[in-house]
């Protein structure tokens, strides 16, 4: 069966920091990749997705996230964090297969916590 | 602006009750998902559909049921509320088979007692 794991569970950090928020998965063949956020309050929102191409997307807000198929890797990362970005980060995997199922599978998730 | 709508934002019942949650969407999508959020477990998912009265088992079905008679609602039933399903309740649609495009709901607070 397919998981997602965050190994990060709370993350405290201070404005300006760089942010790095770790997702491994455990599928071999085709997925696709998703980091969704959740503000305090609010509902789960997409900040950026892998389908192909280039390993390295970019998403909203100064996100960005690394795909490294041989790591099983697809680790989230901003140079700089502002209080703004206090939220759950949800690491998720759709694995591609012939069924016709689109279903996405969650890791647990990760909090920050930003620091004026 | 398009909407997945949960009917309700908080919900308490008691144990035995029988519970229906209800989601609502309007963007003719053929995917809809139940996942229930708890801190330190992340999103878990209940139970899907793919298309009107088709519904496959997720990682944690036990205890629910769904129904899908219209294309635009998906309910999740819990059929004798226990304690442990006091949770929060996330519904989401979706179109395609690539994953992209969730849409969710705000969500249902449920607290069994």
């Amino acid at each position: 069966a397919q998981s997602v794991s965050q190994h990060n569970h709370h993350v405290i950090l201070s404005e300006a920091a760089s942010l790095e928020l770790g997702c491994n998965y455990s599928y071999g063949g085709t997925v696709n990749l998703f980091w969704y956020v959740q503000y305090p309050g609010q509902h789960l929102q997409l900040l950026l997705k892998y389908f192909s191409g280039d390993p390295l997307v970019k998403g909203i807000k100064g996100f960005e996230a690394e795909f490294i198929k041989s790591k099983f890797s697809f680790n989230l990362r901003k140079p700089s964090v502002q209080w703004s970005d206090t939220a759950e980060y949800f690491c998720a995997v759709n694995a591609i297969w012939g069924g016709a199922t689109n279903k996405l599978i969650f890791g647990t998730g990760t909090l920050l916590a930003v620091q004026p | 602006d398009v909407k997945v709508t949960q009917s309700s934002r908080y919900l308490v019942k008691r144990t035995g009750e029988k519970v229906f949650l209800e989601c609502v969407q309007d963007m003719d999508h053929e995917n809809m998902f139940w996942y229930r959020q708890d801190p330190g477990l992340g999103l878990r998912l209940i139970y899907f559909s793919y298309d009107v009265k088709m519904k496959e088992k997720g990682d944690i079905p036990e205890g629910y049921s769904v129904s899908r008679e219209k294309k635009e609602r998906f309910s999740l039933i819990l059929e004798s509320a226990s304690t442990n399903q006091t949770s929060m309740y996330l519904c989401a649609s979706s179109t395609g088979r690539t994953g992209y495009g969730y849409t969710f709901g705000s969500g249902t607070r449920l607290t069994v007692v």
